[in-house]
């Protein structure tokens, strides 16, 4: 069936380095994208969201990027710090209300 | 924002036995939704829960493993129903924002089962 995936399981990068992850997705039809933040032992925290019609959406410190063409979504975190190690999920929305989540991504931040 | 508890976080179950977990929100939300997440796994949503309707249950999940009850707009309790080790998971609950695009987590319940 359709889904949504990630390339990266696993990120490593340098304290004040920009992150960048990223998501494919293949339900043309989804319309509206989300990212969320999970860390150890909480539930999943919204990042920042985007809707079909658009292609970049900035937040503080975090960007995405969404590519219809090549059903492709990105997170970029500008300045990372230790506390961005977690978990990132990219999630569809397919309509009535449903999200469909990606694998995952773990993001280690060094210091 | 609205907030959202699960209670118990954690347990350990025996085999066989059933739990139920419940689902606290300080406002009121027409769609509330239960998901499982598997260790190292992401989220695999198990059923949405509407207030005076039955919930819709997603493929592979069915009412007698799963049941959910939603007796009203602020509540909502999921039952792990004749446990096994494969039903370890952390299990969560979330609403639908104003829009009903974007969904809020609560905190997980994290069962293990032996």
């Amino acid at each position: 069936g359709e889904s949504v995936g990630l390339h990266l399981p696993t990120l490593s990068v340098q304290e004040g380095d920009n992150s960048i992850i990223n998501c494919a997705y293949s339900n043309s039809a989804s319309d509206y994208f989300i990212w969320y933040k999970q860390e150890s032992g909480k539930g999943p925290q919204f990042i920042i969201d985007i809707r079909s019609n658009m292609d970049k959406r900035q937040g503080q410190r975090v960007t995405v990027l969404l590519n219809k063409t090549v059903k492709h979504l990105s997170l970029q975190i500008a300045a990372t710090q230790p506390g961005d190690s977690a978990v990132y999920f990219c999630a569809e929305n397919r309509g009535y209300s449903t999200l469909t989540f990606g694998k995952g991504t773990m993001l280690l931040v060094s210091p | 924002s609205a907030v959202i508890s699960q209670k118990p976080s954690r347990d350990i179950c025996q085999r066989g036995t059933s739990l139920t977990i419940q689902c606290q929100v300080d406002s009121q939300v027409t769609m509330m939704f239960w998901y499982r997440q598997q260790p190292g796994q992401s989220l695999t949503l198990i059923a949405t829960a509407n207030q005076g309707s039955e919930a819709t249950y997603e493929s592979g999940f069915v009412i007698d493993k799963f049941p959910i009850s939603r007796p009203n707009l602020t509540f909502s309790t999921l039952t792990v129903s004749n446990m096994s080790p494969e039903d370890s998971s952390i299990y969560l609950c979330s609403l639908a924002g104003s829009k009903r695009d974007t969904q809020y987590f609560g905190p997980g319940t994290r069962l293990t089962v032996l």
